[in-house]
């Protein structure tokens, strides 16, 4: 089994729809981190959390939200999605800010 | 603030070839750690190296070898004697900072084609 599993793996999904991606770790990794990757871009951090109680906004949050449910599951909404959010959305997790991240397969996630 | 710069979009080579992908840095931080990621064309990001910034060592595994200098701010990775295997993404990423978030800046990334 992956340790870093993102749901679903591809999505499609219409422009206003509200959108939520789920992560789930067997880590047992503190930090999480959400980011997006697009064409030529790399990947751009969204939000990241370092515990349940500790949130916080990445480079490219607007648009976004998160939830830390427990310290294995970290779910990222888009509470109305619109065509310029169609991207790679990639889960990651680390031990402490220093150690290398372990990411998931990846959300394919396209907004018509 | 922080950047990491790949200039190569895309390399082509023909297998055996040795190819270097150039990684070039900003950052005012003292401590500092950068990344080598590969994305693979089934799309997984795996981790290939971490190196801090008080360690400029050059880093050999198996094919693969990492040259670091910080007077240059660059940390390139060379593939020696490619193989179609190694045909993916590769990004470069930058992670620093006293406040240690673990937030990594990633380059733009770099594709490359190994043929046969």
């Amino acid at each position: 089994d992956a340790d870093v599993t993102q749901t679903p793996r591809n999505r499609i999904t219409k422009t206003g729809k509200r959108i939520m991606l789920e992560c789930s770790q067997t880590k047992g990794h503190d930090r999480m981190y959400w980011y997006r990757q697009d064409p030529g871009l790399g990947l751009r951090l969204i939000y990241y959390s370092f515990d349940v109680k500790d949130i916080n906004k990445g480079e490219i949050s607007d648009g976004y939200s998160v939830s830390r449910q427990a310290q294995a599951k970290f779910s990222l909404s888009l509470e109305s999605a619109i065509p310029n959010q169609t991207a790679l959305y990639f889960c990651a997790t680390s031990r402490t800010g220093l150690q290398p991240q372990h990411f998931g397969d990846g959300t394919r996630l396209s907004i018509l | 603030a922080q950047k990491v710069t790949q200039a190569q979009t895309e390399i082509s080579v023909v297998e055996k070839e040795d190819v270097t992908l150039d990684c070039v840095y900003e950052t005012r931080d003292t401590t500092y750690y950068l990344f080598w990621y590969k994305q693979p064309p089934s799309g997984e990001l795996v981790f290939l190296i971490r190196r801090n910034s008080f360690d400029e060592q050059n880093e050999i595994s198996g094919r693969y070898s990492w040259n670091f200098q910080k007077s240059t701010s660059s940390f390139n990775f060379t593939i020696t004697a490619s193989q179609v295997v190694d045909s993916a993404v590769y990004f470069c990423a930058l992670s620093g900072g006293s406040s240690n978030t673990g937030k990594l800046i990633f380059g733009q990334g770099t594709t490359l084609q190994v043929k046969p």
